[in-house]
C-alpha cells in the first residue's frame, strides 16, 4: 500500500461523456502527479501540482483539466471523452527521501 | 524535447536466466530512478542513482548509472517468476523541478 488513494478504480463511460478522477495523496505529501498509461504504453507525464498550484504540465489535451483542493486531494476531469482516453490513469506523490513518486492503484477508464 | 529511451521493449527468458535492460537519456541527468511495475498493478520505486559511475545492488538487481550520467541499466541475476514484470527507468527533466520522464519500460517475461 503505497498510500496514495485513487477513485474510482474502475469506469465505463460513453463518448462525448465527462469524468472526474480523484487522487488523495499519501499524508504529509503537498504534491500529486497526474500520469497517463495507455495499452503497452509507457507513463505519459500529464500535470503536477504543489500545495494547490500547477507546477508543470505535460502533454495533457485541452478537454482534460485538474486540479488540487486546499486539504491537497487532486481531481482530473475529462471531458468529451474519445475511444482514445481509453486508459490508465495514475496518480502519484513524491517522498522526500529520493524524490521518489509513490503510486495510485490507479483509475482504468474504458471508454466506449 | 528531452527524451528516455530504454530496450528492449520486451525479454523473455528462462527462469534462472540473466536479464539487462538498458536506459539512455538524450540529456545529462542529475538522478535516475528505477520503477517496476507489475502486471495489472502500479509502478513501485525501486532505487534511485544520483552519482556517476554509481552501482546499487539489491539482492539480484544490480544498477548502474554511467559515467556520463545518461544511460543506465539493470541486471537482474538468475531470473525468477516474480521477477515478471515492466521496469521503468526515469530521470528528472531539466530545469523543471519534480518532473519525472520515464522510459517506454522494458516488459520481462520469466518461463518457468
Amino acid at each position: 500500500d503505497s498510500g496514495v488513494t485513487q477513485t474510482p478504480k474502475h469506469l465505463i463511460t460513453a463518448t462525448g461523456q465527462r469524468v472526474t478522477l480523484r487522487c488523495s495523496p499519501r499524508s504529509g505529501d503537498l504534491s500529486v502527479y497526474w500520469y497517463q498509461q495507455s495499452l503497452d504504453q509507457g507513463l505519459q507525464f500529464l500535470i503536477h501540482y504543489y500545495n494547490g498550484e500547477e507546477r508543470a504540465k505535460g502533454n495533457i489535451l485541452e478537454r482534460f483539466s485538474a486540479q488540487q483542493f486546499p486539504d491537497l486531494h487532486s481531481e482530473l476531469n475529462l471531458s468529451s471523452l474519445e475511444l482514445g482516453d481509453s486508459a490508465l490513469y495514475f496518480c502519484a506523490s513524491m517522498g522526500t527521501t529520493a524524490g521518489e513518486l509513490f503510486f495510485g492503484e490507479g483509475s482504468r477508464l474504458t471508454v466506449l | 524535447g528531452q527524451q528516455v529511451m530504454q530496450i528492449p521493449q520486451y525479454q523473455h527468458v528462462q527462469e534462472g536466466e540473466d536479464f539487462t535492460t538498458y536506459c539512455n537519456s538524450s540529456t545529462t541527468l542529475s538522478n535516475i530512478q528505477w520503477y517496476k511495475q507489475r502486471p495489472g498493478g502500479h509502478p513501485v520505486f525501486l532505487i534511485q542513482l544520483v552519482k556517476s559511475g554509481e552501482v546499487k545492488k539489491q539482492k539480484r538487481l544490480t544498477f548502474q548509472f554511467g559515467e556520463a550520467k545518461k544511460n543506465s541499466s539493470l541486471h537482474i541475476t538468475a531470473t525468477q517468476t516474480t521477477d515478471v514484470g515492466t521496469y521503468f527507468c526515469a530521470g528528472p527533466r531539466t530545469g523543471n523541478t519534480g518532473k519525472l520522464i520515464f522510459g517506454q519500460g522494458t516488459t520481462l517475461q520469466v518461463k518457468p
